[in-house]
């Protein structure tokens, strides 16, 4: 995981915006990903974004791509407390056996 | 039920002891994972297969082997437990092909005193 690397914590009051930011290393990477993992549970893809894509947008997530920077940031408008996870950010070629995923970012929501 | 099981959830084992994680999903996905997760670390793969029959190495699988005789099932074991195994294990399966969204099984959370 330490190829991608993301911020350890991020609090945010509930009716905010959450920015989570993310910085990959493999300029090769095709397919980018944010996971979503509620606590005692395994992850479940939120979203992902193909590496030819700058922005993609699905209903409160917006996800950012700078390829040139290799950075990648996950917005979540209107913060709920439903959303408190952990959002882990991951990497992939375009084959199935080389997923790479940063520590993890812990987002908790103030009512 | 459909989906993606590991088994057992939990499981307190002593060091030197052989102990074997079992993953099950009725997907028939073609691709199964299985990750350790640390904190600080996230996830990392220990050992990965393509199809029944065919498995190979992640980044940390020294002290870990594991099998595919059977598309739905693939265990995981520590031949001899170690402390530093201690850890939240995933399993994880996706078909082939570009889009690989991988799902995630629960987890198992092993303590190795």
């Amino acid at each position: 995981g330490e190829d991608v690397e993301q911020s350890l914590f991020l609090s945010v009051r509930e009716g905010d915006s959450s920015v989570i930011n993310c910085t990959y290393t493999d300029s090769s990477s095709t397919y980018l990903y944010w996971y979503k993992q509620e606590p005692g549970a395994g992850l479940q893809l939120l979203t992902y974004i193909f590496s030819n894509m700058d922005m993609k947008q699905d209903q409160r997530l917006t996800v950012l791509l700078n390829k040139k920077d290799k950075h990648l940031s996950l917005r979540i408008a209107d913060t709920q407390t439903g959303d408190s996870a952990i959002y882990f950010c991951a990497e992939s070629p375009d084959n199935n056996n080389d997923m790479r995923f940063g520590a993890g970012t812990r987002l908790t929501v103030k009512p | 039920d459909a989906g993606i099981t590991q088994s057992p959830r939990y499981k307190i084992t002593e060091t030197g002891r052989q102990v074997t994680l079992m993953c099950h999903q009725t997907w028939s996905h073609s691709y199964m994972f299985w990750y350790r997760q640390d904190l600080g670390h996230g996830l990392r793969l220990i050992y990965y297969s393509a199809a029944a029959d065919i498995t190979d190495k992640g980044e940390v699988p020294d002290g870990y082997v594991v099998s595919r005789s059977k598309t739905e099932n693939f265990p995981l074991t520590l031949e001899s437990a170690t402390r530093s195994q201690t850890s939240v294990y995933f399993c994880a399966s996706s078909t082939s092909g570009g889009y690989n969204e991988q799902f995630f099984g629960p987890g198992t959370r092993l303590t190795v005193l």
